[in-house]
């Protein structure tokens, strides 16, 4: 298995872009979770799926925020419009089982300038 | 909030010296779990230990948990400078996703 797959692994854009980062999650692996990673605040849990459905969005920082599940080997992550705030590494990870350990992408490193 | 606080923040050792990382938590949870990151990489799953557990081994990896201090450790043993990297312990509370804490940055020097 090729693991979890994120694209692209760098993006830079302009704020007031929007901005839209792809997850591949392994196949059999019904949870999805996507994570932003920053110095300042860590790792924090932004939203997660199961079985392609939304379970818990709370952690979307604002409305620019959405993330969607169209079926289970593809989800993306969308900011619109961006801002310089928003500039962090975003991961996305799946488990077969939530309790379980969780299988995490390479990130996709978002530069809003 | 659960959220485990690694402890040092930041720890220094030479090749063949044992490493050891100290997670704290806040409340109930089914398990904890050490995950490792090296510079610009995603998180890699090292050790899952349950709330019934004390201790668990893996290779050079040895998890403590202790659920009436709410605290855990990492030990690494016999350090190589491939080790260097991040580490982060996550907690899994009953029905919730993992939470991590800031972690703890390990450089092992040859």
């Amino acid at each position: 298995d090729a693991g979890v797959i994120q694209s692209p692994r760098h993006e830079v854009t302009e704020m007031g872009q929007e901005v839209t980062l792809r997850c591949k999650p392994i196949s059999g692996h019904d949870y999805l979770f996507w994570y932003r990673q920053t110095m300042m605040r860590g790792l924090e849990l932004l939203i997660y799926f199961n079985n392609n459905v939304p379970i818990d969005d709370s952690g979307m920082p604002e409305d620019r925020f959405s993330a969607k599940m169209p079926n289970a080997s593809f989800s993306t992550l969308k900011i619109q419009p961006s801002e310089p705030r928003d500039s962090a590494v975003y991961f996305c990870a799946s488990t077969p089982l939530k309790e379980g350990g969780y299988t995490f992408g390479s990130g996709t490193r978002l530069t809003v300038v | 909030s659960q959220q485990g606080e690694e402890d040092p923040q930041a720890l220094s050792i030479q090749e063949g010296e044992n490493a050891t990382m100290n997670c704290s938590y806040k409340t109930s949870i089914n398990n904890l779990q050490w995950y490792r990151q090296n510079s610009g990489r995603g998180l890699v799953h090292l050790i899952l230990i349950r709330s019934n557990e004390r201790e668990k081994h893996s290779g050079r990896l040895r998890v403590t948990l202790d659920t009436s201090k709410k605290s855990s450790s990492l030990l690494i043993t016999a350090s190589r400078a491939a080790d260097t990297a991040s580490y982060f312990c996550a907690t899994a509370a009953y029905s919730t996703p993992l939470v991590f804490g800031k972690g703890t940055r390990l450089s092992v020097i040859a």
